[in-house]
């Protein structure tokens, strides 16, 4: 079955102890990405990465990093945690950006709270 | 800079009363519309896409279409089932990101029995 796993699916944390949250996808997709839900903000992306080794910035990055070791995984890692970052995170995939149109697929969440 | 803004942000029916969500977007070159169903904590599931003004698709209940400037996911004879929050976004030339995708809030539809 084709899926993008995330863990853990629920994790509290207390500020500054370093966690990471794992993505994995079966699809062989290149182009992998993180997102962040807030309620009345919507899904805002953190962090991108186009293919092995190729990670840029989304639109709310600061706090976070990622990495890009293998194809099929792209875990979120955030260094020192503060409680603006207790939020619901979405990890992505899709085939490729340079074909057209190809729909992402999200993995389950991962509830983080912060305290 | 894209931008979605989908209307209403809740919206209640009685089941088998139809009605239809709008998502209106600015875009510089739209490469994709592509609509998501999400249930309370969990992921997005991707719905449809739409490329081009004109274009129509349907599963099941729900039907969505596409202009210039907006689209509509059309929901006929809803069941208590299709209750969720259904999320626009759309792909564009100028946008950012690995997939470039850029969503609106959402419409948080409830379907009473």
């Amino acid at each position: 079955e084709a899926q993008v796993t995330q863990n853990p699916r629920y994790l509290i944390t207390v500020t500054g102890k370093k966690l990471t949250v794992t993505c994995s996808q079966n699809m062989n997709h290149e182009y992998m990405s993180w997102y962040r839900q807030d309620p009345g903000l919507g899904l805002r992306q953190i962090y991108y990465s186009m293919n092995v080794e190729v990670t840029d910035k989304g639109d709310v990055p600061e706090g976070y990093k990622v990495s890009r070791k293998e194809k099929r995984n792209f875990p979120l890692i955030l260094e020192s945690p503060s409680p603006n970052q207790t939020s619901l995170y979405f990890c992505a995939s899709s085939l490729g950006q340079g074909l057209m149109n190809t729909e992402a697929f999200f993995g389950q969440g991962t509830r983080l709270t912060v305290v | 800079e894209d931008q979605v803004t989908q209307s209403p942000e809740a919206l209640r029916l009685q089941e088998g009363e139809s009605s239809s969500l709008n998502c209106s977007y600015t875009v510089s070159g739209l490469r994709g519309l592509f609509w998501y169903r999400q249930d309370p904590g969990k992921g997005p599931e991707f719905l449809f896409t739409l490329y081009s003004a004109g274009e129509e698709k349907e599963k099941e209940r729900l039907k969505a279409t596409l202009t210039k400037k907006e689209s509509f996911l059309h929901i006929t004879a809803p069941k208590p089932e299709d209750s969720a929050t259904y999320l626009c976004a759309v792909r564009s030339h100028s946008g950012g990101g690995a997939d470039g995708l850029t969503f609106g809030k959402g419409t948080h539809l409830i379907i009473q029995p």
